[in-house]
This record gives structure tokens, C-alpha cells and sequence, in this order.
């Protein structure tokens, strides 16, 4: 079965200061990856998203960047945080050519 | 522009109710999807539906795909303190990206 992982769980960062999330998918191949970011009980936004290694596609133009290092694990970065960064993120996966996804357990993030 | 929309967003009823959940909108979509998701943890797949008119059913959960594919609906029967969460609903555009509704927060009182 496929299970896909975050990290950390919940992290609070001081404003100006670096950003990696990481997220990891086991039991497939060559998944598409997709980060999200949810505002306080709302619907998701969608940052990014990838469909093989190298390759990100980027929705909104902001101060995050994601990457792609392997096939089953994707990044979520940044080089200085602003307040508006905070919120809950999550990292999802879908076979390639399907539809559904499957979310990880996300990362509560607040910037101080 | 909110391409999809939930109504109501807001939703609080006692415990054997019944209620709808509605997903509208002017776009097309190859497949709609319904989530739900608990505070603090990661939306949960529900169902997918894909044909026009399609229906089906999850134990006390009804879900229909509008004959045009624009909109559907998730009908909950007789609801318990369990079906508490927000509901999603999301379409599918190209290049397989996911457009999400604002959600439903659902409240079951005992």
C-alpha cells in the first residue's frame, strides 16, 4: 500500500528566516507530486506540482520554490519567510493520468 | 476567481438530519471529486465521480455528478456526530491539476 509522509509537523519560524518541508511518498513510482497551502478551515491553494523528477510547475508567484531531488520526494522552500507564508501546507500524490489524490498529514507553519 | 463553489459554507444540525451540500459551476470538468477533511489532518478521497447524471452512494452518503458536469451535490442521510468535518469538493482540468471549492463546514450536534 502507499503511504506519503511530512515533515515536520507543526514548525514555528521567526520572519526572514529559511523554509524546507519535505515530503516523501512510499509504495508507487514516478507519482505526481502537488504542494498546498490551506488558509484557517478554507479550500487549498495549489503551489506546486510535479510529474517526474526536475520538473515543477509553479501556480502562484510568491516567494516559495519547490523541488523534486528524487522521484518519490518533494520540497517546499524558502529563502526568507513572511508573515503571509504561515498557514497549514500539504503534499498530495496521484498515479500519473489519474485524478485522485491522496494527501499527507500537512505541516501547521507559523510565521512569528 | 473562485472557479468552483460550495454552499452552504457553514452548516450546523442535530443529530438525525438530513442535508445537502452543493458544488457549483460555469466550468466543465472531466471528474469531480469530494473530500473530507478533520482539524489538523489532510483531506480524505470520499468518492470520484466522472459521468453526467452519475450517481453513488457511500453507506449514509449520496453523491451526484450534474448531467452537465458542472455541479453535484452530496446528500447526507440520518447524520451523525461522526460526519462532523469540512467537505471539499474539487474538479479536474488539465493537466491533471485539481481545482478546490472554498469547503462546507459540517457540524452534527448529539
Amino acid at each position: 500500500s502507499q503511504t506519503i509522509h511530512q515533515w515536520p509537523a507543526t514548525l514555528v519560524q521567526p520572519v526572514g528566516s529559511p523554509l524546507s518541508l519535505e515530503c516523501t511518498v512510499e509504495g508507487t513510482s514516478n507519482p505526481n507530486l502537488y504542494w498546498y497551502r490551506q488558509a484557517a478551515g478554507r479550500g487549498l491553494q495549489l503551489l506546486f506540482y510535479s510529474v517526474g523528477i526536475g520538473q515543477i510547475s509553479s501556480e502562484v508567484p510568491q516567494n516559495l520554490s519547490a523541488s523534486r531531488p528524487q522521484d518519490r520526494q518533494f520540497i517546499l522552500s524558502s529563502k526568507k519567510l513572511l508573515l503571509s507564508d504561515s498557514g497549514f501546507y500539504l503534499c498530495a500524490w496521484s498515479r500519473d493520468g489519474n485524478y485522485e489524490q491522496y494527501f499527507g498529514p500537512g505541516t501547521r507553519l507559523t510565521v512569528t | 476567481t473562485q472557479l468552483l463553489e460550495q454552499s452552504p459554507q457553514f452548516l450546523s444540525i442535530q443529530e438525525g438530519e438530513n442535508l445537502t451540500v452543493y458544488c457549483n459551476s460555469s466550468s466543465v470538468f472531466s471528474s469531480l471529486q469530494w473530500y473530507r477533511q478533520e482539524p489538523g489532518e489532510g483531506p480524505v478521497l470520499l468518492v470520484t465521480v466522472v459521468t453526467g447524471g452519475e450517481v453513488k452512494k457511500l453507506k449514509r452518503l449520496t453523491f451526484q455528478f450534474g448531467d452537465a458536469r458542472k455541479d453535484s451535490s452530496l446528500h447526507i442521510t440520518a447524520a451523525q456526530p461522526g460526519d462532523t468535518g469540512l467537505y471539499l469538493c474539487a474538479g479536474a482540468k488539465g493537466a491533471q491539476k485539481l481545482v478546490f471549492g472554498q469547503g462546507t463546514r459540517l457540524t452534527i450536534n448529539p
